[in-house]
């Protein structure tokens, strides 16, 4: 069971540069969603689906697009890299939208955009 | 809204202390609490949840008990390793309507446990 999987592990792009971010469940889980974590600031929701086809802005979603077309893959893109958008990158996703649901959190890409 | 208050770090302890790590939070209604793990390199995991009130959970040693009246879910464990040096996360999915699944975390305490 591979649970949460994200790639590439790592990345370093230039600025300007666009890349997608991969992520991929193979639990059936409903609702998906982004994080970055930065130093002192713990994590940042950027954007979330409670379902194929329907996606939702986080706290932190400028700069970044994502799509569910799938129940399994919920890829996060950045549209014109900036040196602000340099941290790591975590996927997560739970069962349904249910309280008491965990996350399922994939093991990040780690970004760095010079 | 919610919010997730945790004792700030970092924390360190000798291998066989005991160990406290303190979360407090402010919600609606009845949310479901959580503590997530994080090793070096490595995504969050799950490490135990509560979701009523005076529920424990516990999972490798650690415990924590949903207070309502103290609105807290304190981390403990009596005896620490050096493996549990690790980042930890309390947070909480509230029961309130709108919104509800969108899980609050806190800021995360680093816990570095010396032989």
């Amino acid at each position: 069971n591979a649970g949460v999987t994200q790639t590439p592990k790592f990345q370093v792009l230039k600025t300007g540069q666009s890349m997608t971010l991969q992520c991929a469940q193979d639990m059936n889980h409903e609702y998906m969603s982004w994080y970055r974590q930065d130093p002192g600031m713990g994590l940042r929701l950027i954007h979330y689906s409670v379902g194929a086809g329907i996606t939702d802005q986080g706290e932190v979603p400028n700069g970044y697009n994502v799509s569910r077309s799938t129940t399994e893959d919920f890829p996060l893109r950045l549209l014109s890299a900036a040196p602000s958008q340099t941290s790591v990158y975590f996927c997560a996703s739970s069962r349904n939208p249910d309280s008491n649901q965990p996350q399922h959190f994939g093991d990040g890409t780690r970004l760095s955009i010079l | 809204g919610d919010s997730v208050t945790q004792m700030e770090g970092p924390v360190t302890l000798s291998e066989e202390a005991f160990l406290t790590i303190n979360c407090t939070y402010t919600a609606t209604g009845y949310p479901s609490l959580f503590w997530y793990v994080q090793y070096p390199g490595e995504g969050l995991q799950l490490l135990l949840k509560a979701t009523k009130a005076d529920d424990k959970g516990s999972n490798k040693g650690f415990e924590a008990t949903y207070r309502k009246e103290t609105t807290s879910f304190h981390l403990e464990k009596g005896s620490v390793q050096v493996s549990d040096s690790a980042v930890y996360f309390c947070a909480l999915k509230g029961s309130g309507s709108g919104g509800s699944y969108i899980p609050t975390f806190g800021r995360g305490t680093s816990l570095i446990v010396h032989p």
